[in-house]
């Protein structure tokens, strides 16, 4: 079966630019996550989706990022304007039927540097 | 929500030596995944263990829910097995929270 796909993969952007992040997560899950994960550091949840519900978006910053689901599949993750601090791993990650029981998969990232 | 603190932060190991990483956390957790994240950044799940013990070929992992830690063994390490280690809690069936990662160098 085909694994958490995002893109791109890398991303460099000037500050104040917006930019926008990609994630099919894997088929027949319902749950999608995104986290983001700073050098050195674990990943942090920024918003978790069930179907096309956010269930808790607490840690994501909503003066500059948004998110969408649309049809319960994909996700798009975006932050406008970016600032230098946004500068890290991007993360998706799924599950079958949420976060009770069921072990999370991750995609390989979208790396972003703000210059 | 809790904290996860992960030890040790660092450790170079040579091949073929045994080691064990430990997770604590400060609240009781409904579950409980360690991953290892290879060196191109890639998550894979290793166990997915809310209590008990479970054995997956040299890895394996140990979670006492009472006193609040989990360990990972790693036996007869390989270079392969070098990246970093995090350990992730689900805290009140809502969210995880990740430890900072155990960093392991496994050396030729």
């Amino acid at each position: 079966e085909a694994g958490v796909v995002q893109s791109p993969r890398y991303k460099i952007i000037e500050k104040k630019q917006p930019v926008a992040f990609w994630c099919n997560p894997i088929s027949g899950h319902n749950t999608l996550y995104w986290y983001r994960q700073n050098l050195g550091q674990g990943p942090e949840l920024l918003i978790r989706y069930e179907n096309e519900e956010a269930v808790d978006d607490s840690q994501l910053p909503k003066d500059r990022f948004s998110a969408e689901r649309l049809k319960g599949v994909d996700s798009t993750l975006k932050i406008q304007p970016a600032e230098l601090g946004d500068s890290a791993v991007y993360l998706c990650a799924s599950s079958p039927s949420g976060s009770r029981d069921d072990t999370q998969y991750f995609g390989p990232g979208t790396r972003l540097t703000v210059l | 929500g809790i904290q996860v603190e992960q030890s040790p932060p660092d450790l170079i190991l040579q091949e073929g030596a045994n080691s064990t990483l430990r997770c604590n956390f400060s609240d009781s957790v409904n579950n409980l995944q360690w991953f290892h994240q290879n060196p191109w950044g890639q998550l894979i799940n290793l166990f997915y263990i809310p209590s008990g013990t479970k054995q997956n070929g040299r890895l394996s992992a140990t979670t006492v829910a009472t006193e609040r830690y989990s360990l990972l063994y790693i036996s007869s390490s390989q270079t392969t097995d070098s990246g970093v280690y995090f350990c992730a809690a689900l805290y009140n069936f809502n969210k995880f929270y990740f430890g900072s990662g155990t960093k392991l160098n496994v050396k030729p």
